[in-house]
């Protein structure tokens, strides 16, 4: 069974800089896989941030972006800011129309 | 600006069939190369795609959930509907109905609704 891995927490200080991680557990994750990444805050549906690794979604601003960093796929937030602190998720495009959600992000900004 | 809103009850019996169907306005359900879909999120917990359908009626389902899920699409009322069969209280969540393609992940999500099962 495919498990898609993040951090299940993470803390960032206000202005600072964070990398946010999305694995495979028996893979490499590359482009082909489409990685895209979502926000959620507490009783809000998710927010498209980037797909296809590294494009942004309209409206998201260029504080986020997205990458592969080694075998994962990456979220970096620069110049965090107290309206970061959410839910992260990555999902990945397994192929035969199936995609996998990793377990989620928790971002804590102080 | 493409909406989605998802209807259907919110409570439902254990072993029974889970029925919702999701509404899309402001934009076409006959697009080639997007896909309609139910994500669920339980209480407290991440997002679990569930499966996914084409405009054409091509379907793929999540594989832990595969022979319980049904999802169908009618274009001419512009919806899409999900079924789940035999629910237990792991099936309670909050259900999402989202449009996504390939190259543009899930690009429009319903508002969500909550599905209970419990007697």
């Amino acid at each position: 069974q495919t498990v898609v891995t993040q951090e299940p927490s993470f803390s960032v200080s206000p202005g600072g800089t964070v990398t946010l991680t999305c694995g495979l557990s028996s893979d490499s994750v590359s482009t082909g896989y489409y990685p895209s990444w979502y926000q959620q805050t507490p009783g809000q549906a998710p927010r498209t941030l980037i797909y296809s690794t590294n494009t942004r979604s309209s409206g998201v601003p260029d504080r986020f972006s997205g990458s592969i960093l080694g075998n994962k796929a990456a979220l970096t937030i620069t110049g965090a800011q107290a309206d970061d602190e959410s839910n992260y998720y990555c999902a990945l495009y397994m192929g035969s129309g199936i995609s996998v959600f990793g377990g989620g992000t928790k971002l804590t900004v102080l | 600006q493409l909406q989605l809103q998802e209807s259907g009850p919110g409570l439902v019996k254990p072993s029974e069939t889970l029925s919702l169907t999701c509404t899309v306005s402001g934009g076409s359900i006959n697009i080639i190369s997007y896909y309609w879909g139910w994500i669920r999120q339980p209480p407290g917990k991440g997002l679990e795609w569930i499966g996914s359908i084409s405009y054409s009626g091509s379907t793929y389902y999540n594989p832990s959930l595969k022979g319980r899920v049904t999802i169908s699409v009618d274009t001419s009322k512009s919806l899409f509907s999900l079924k789940l069969s035999s629910v237990t209280a792991a099936d309670t969540a909050l259900y999402y109905c989202v449009r996504h393609s390939v190259g543009r992940g899930f690009d429009y999500w319903g508002q969500g609704t909550l599905v209970t099962v419990s007697s």
